[in-house]
């Protein structure tokens, strides 16, 4: 399978312990992208990479969230100190797509975070 | 605040019939707009998109049509069959980020 992955594909963790999510793009991709659902509602942008340089964040990208994508290749999210609001579905999204528009991403099958 | 919004969460129509999904957005700064789907246990897959310099956009089954002047957006599905079951999204780039409406989940019968 050569579309995007994503590890674990469910995670489990008591509030307060930190979770670590990975991505593994589509290998061409240059653009990666994190972006949160939860329930009812759409995909929410959380952050950009263009090679490993992270060009834009969201708002909604508190201080206890970090994402790298060394060498321009994987990426991690990491969640520390987990609250119960962090439960959601945390996607992945690779493209190739020159310019700004970040258009037709390509998305994993998500990570679902569970925080009890 | 939601710059697009589907303000219908879901949409049941029979087999064969025509499906239409809607789609508002409020940033008159959108000038590309695309339509996702997205299958339970699945990411989100990208479906059709039309840029602004268009009314309609035409890929098999599925055609989107764009009213600028009314903000407004549509998907036309036709004919209808049970594998379209499915959320689907409507987008628009702002950025590097997508902003996604909530979702229309689409339910075609037998």
């Amino acid at each position: 399978d050569t579309g995007v992955s994503q590890n674990p594909r469910h995670k489990i963790t008591k509030r307060g312990q930190n979770v670590t999510f990975r991505c593994d793009p589509i290998s061409e991709h240059n653009r990666l992208y994190w972006y949160r659902q939860t329930l009812g509602q759409g995909p929410e942008f959380l952050t950009y990479f263009q090679n490993e340089a992270q060009l834009e964040k969201s708002r909604l990208l508190s201080d206890r969230f970090s994402a790298e994508r060394p060498k321009g290749s994987f990426s991690t999210l990491e969640i520390q100190r987990t609250e119960q609001g962090d439960s959601a579905m945390y996607l992945c999204a690779s493209s190739l797509r020159t310019g700004p528009r970040g258009t037709e991403a390509f998305f994993g099958q998500g990570t679902r975070l569970t925080v009890v | 605040d939601q710059q697009v919004k589907q303000n219908s969460p879901s949409l049941s129509v029979q087999e064969g019939r025509i499906s239409i999904l809607n789609c508002d957005y409020t940033n008159s700064m959108f000038d590309y707009f695309l339509w996702y789907k997205k299958y339970p246990a699945e990411g989100p897959t990208f479906l059709i998109s039309i840029s602004s310099i268009k009314d309609k956009n035409e890929d098999g089954r599925f055609t989107v049509f764009l009213n600028k002047s009314a903000k407004h957006l549509s998907l036309h599905i036709v004919p209808s069959q049970p594998g379209d079951s499915a959320v689907y999204f409507c987008a628009a780039p702002s950025g590097y980020a997508l902003n996604f409406g909530k979702g229309t989940s689409l339910l075609v019968t037998p």
